[in-house]
């Protein structure tokens, strides 16, 4: 069973620009989870979907960020225009609705706003 | 609301040597715990999790936690380690169990291991 990918691995833009990370969950998850980690501080949340709903949106910094997930697969999440405050490490989880919290992480994004 | 305070932001310990990670937790319901790891170039993997179930967790790679209510602490322990434990070590808490609920991470803990 493949994991959670995510893509790119590594995207450097120049402030201002606007990138857009994917991710893709594990076949027949249907939560899905966007954290960012920033210079090394604590992993921190930003949204959550259910299939295609957005559940929690709490931790979203502004809406710069748009996150979608079409037909409740993959996810994007999009950055206009980006800040250098953006920089750091996107990461994707994904779970079964029944399974005891127990998210499967991607890989990462590592993002770099020059 | 809920933290995750994680004491030590970098661990270093001799092969073959205790592993003790410390994290220490808030919540004002009783929570759900978990210790992730993180590989250099890989994704966060779950090591084991507290669910009020048994209070002493064992987790995958010989690792375990044991969660105490009165000093609200879920450290994790490693009898002898291995050069193959260097990594990043994440405690977080989860509020529910219903399938679905934000994590809350600490900041993180990097073991170092030497020969």
């Amino acid at each position: 069973e493949a994991g959670v990918t995510q893509f790119p691995s590594h995207s450097v833009i120049e402030k201002g620009q606007t990138v857009t990370l994917r991710c893709d969950p594990i076949s027949g998850h249907d939560n899905l989870y966007w954290y960012r980690r920033v210079m090394g501080k604590e992993i921190k949340f930003l949204l959550h979907f259910v299939k295609e709903s957005k559940q929690d949106e709490s931790g979203m910094p502004n809406n710069r960020f748009l996150a979608e997930r079409t037909g409740g697969t993959y996810s994007t999440l999009k950055v206009q225009p980006a800040e250098l405050e953006d920089s750091g490490v996107y990461f994707c989880a994904s779970s079964h609705l029944s399974t005891y919290n127990e998210q499967f992480f991607g890989p990462g994004t590592r993002l770099t706003v020059l | 609301a809920q933290s995750v305070t994680q004491l030590g932001s970098h661990v270093s310990v001799s092969e073959g040597a205790l592993v003790l990670l410390r994290c220490n937790y808030s919540s004002s319901v009783p929570p759900y715990l978990f210790w992730y790891v993180q590989y250099p170039n890989q994704g966060l993997q779950l090591l084991l999790k507290y669910t009020s179930a048994a209070t002493l967790v064992k987790g995958i790679n010989g690792f375990e936690a044991e969660f105490k209510k009165s000093e609200t602490s879920f450290h994790l322990t490693k009898p002898s380690a291995h050069m193959s434990d260097a990594a990043e070590y994440f405690c977080a808490v989860s509020l529910s169990s219903g399938g679905y609920n934000k994590l809350i991470f600490g900041a993180g803990t990097r073991l170092a291991v030497h020969p």
